[in-house]
């Protein structure tokens, strides 16, 4: 099992631009999360989908993110227009649903910079 | 009050020692806790898991678990330079979410 795969490994965009974080889940798995992680803030959630439908944005910070998933083995993040506070790790990770043990397998991250 | 906390160290611990990691948690309806551990510049990985009030042990590791005081911990035996790393408490909450505490960082020292 290759795990949940992520590209780019590292962005750096100018602000302003726009920036697509893609993910590939572990196959099988039913659910899809994406987090981002700072130094100020942790780990947090941004959205994750269940069966490819998204269940809760609620974690997402602004309009300027946005996150689809065509299909059960591929997911994008996308902020538009990108800024420098945007700058962080950005995880995606997948998980069967098996009761209470929603375990995460997380992909490598994208280190987005935004300068 | 954050819904799970952890200090954030650097707890720095000699090798062989035990190393002893702590996090609470608000939300008493939580049933499900997890131990991540994350290397500089790498994704977290889980460690550990643990649904039951009591210890749980798997190696050099053993999480513990106590919901009346609203507390989990993990215990690392004989201590070596490769488990230094930041580990992070989370917590499967009664809004079946997992929030992620801050992470501990720690640092054994040969």
């Amino acid at each position: 099992d290759a795990g949940v795969i992520q590209s780019p490994r590292h962005e750096v965009t100018e602000m302003g631009q726009e920036v697509t974080l893609r993910c590939k889940p572990i196959s099988g798995h039913d659910y899809l999360f994406w987090y981002r992680q700072t130094m100020m803030r942790g780990l947090e959630l941004l959205i994750y989908f269940n069966n490819n439908v998204p269940i809760d944005d609620s974690g997402m910070p602004e309009d300027r993110f946005s996150a689809k998933m065509p299909n059960a083995s591929f997911s994008t993040l996308k902020i538009q227009p990108s800024e420098p506070r945007d700058s962080a790790v950005y995880f995606c990770a997948s998980s069967l649903e098996s009761g209470r043990a929603n375990i995460r397998t997380f992909g490598s991250g994208t280190r987005l910079t935004v300068v | 009050q954050k819904e799970v906390e952890q200090n954030s160290g650097p707890l720095s611990v000699p090798e062989g020692a035990i190393a002893s990691l702590n996090c609470t948690y608000s939300d008493r309806g939580s049933q499900s806790f997890f131990w991540y551990r994350q290397y500089s510049g790498k994704s977290p990985e889980l460690i550990m898991s643990i649904y039951s009030n009591g210890d749980k042990e798997d190696g050099r590791f053993t999480a513990q678990l106590n919901k009346a005081s609203q507390y989990v911990s993990l215990l690392i035996r004989d201590s070596q330079p490769s488990d230094s790393a930041t580990y992070l408490c989370a917590v499967y909450s009664s809004a079946s979410k997992i929030i992620f505490g801050s992470g501990t960082r720690l640092s054994i020292r040969p």
